[in-house]
């Protein structure tokens, strides 16, 4: 099994740009979340899914979308990118009746 | 805001040494969970305890909860180099439907010398 694996590991976007984060997982989880993680914050979630075709915000969801069109597969998309979206992203999953949650080696993003 | 703050931000210890880190939370939990962060990596589950329970082992792992003061340390006996990491408390809220939404504190980084 791979786990939970994210694509791209690296970019560099310029303001205003678009992309799209996908984060895949193997083990037939039914929530997913994502992450991002700023220096001496730790980790802030942005949105979860508990199930295909459900998505929910989190705790900074201003400026990111998302999408679970299949069960396997997180997309967190950014419309316009600006700097203040310069982080690491976390993809995490979870099986709904266990607590522990499995993350990805994430992206890290750079916006100019 | 952070549900959780970890005390020390940084701790140096050497091998063999024990490393102890503690984590504060504001609102009743459900569980509190630790994780640990190589450089460059993502985080990896260590331990979870209810909020039911005050202590917890695995391995050389020991974790305790004081719900009445809201706050869990994370002790690291004997440790080792590899020990070297970052390392996350991360508390589910209790009450609702939370999903198992995690909020993390902001973490230790501990350096283990040979």
């Amino acid at each position: 099994n791979a786990g939970v694996t994210q694509t791209p590991k690296f970019r560099v976007l310029k303001t205003g740009q678009s992309m799209t984060l996908l984060c895949a997982q193997d083990m037939n989880h039914e929530y997913m979340y994502w992450y991002r993680q700023d220096p001496g914050m730790g980790l802030r979630l942005i949105h979860y899914s508990v199930g295909e075709g459900t998505t929910a915000k989190g705790e900074v969801p201003d400026g990111y979308n998302v999408s679970r069109l299949k069960k396997q597969n997180f997309l967190l998309g950014l419309e316009s990118a600006a700097p203040s979206q310069t982080s690491v992203y976390f993809c995490a999953s979870r099986v709904a009746v266990y607590n522990e949650q499995f993350f990805g080696p994430g992206t890290r993003l750079t916006v100019l | 805001s952070q549900q959780g703050e970890e005390d020390p931000q940084a701790l140096s210890i050497q091998e063999g040494e024990n490393a102890t880190m503690n984590c504060s939370y504001k609102t009743s939990i459900n569980n509190l969970q630790w994780y640990r962060q190589n450089s460059g990596r993502g985080l990896v589950h260590l331990i979870l305890i209810r909020s039911n329970e005050r202590e917890k082992h695995s391995g050389r792992l020991r974790v305790t909860l004081d719900t009445s003061k809201k706050s869990s340390s994370l002790l690291i006996t004997a440790s080792r180099a590899a020990d070297t990491a970052s390392y996350f408390c991360a508390s589910t809220n209790a009450g609702g439907t939370s999903y198992g939404k995690l909020t993390f504190g902001q973490g230790t980084i501990l350096t283990v010398h040979p």
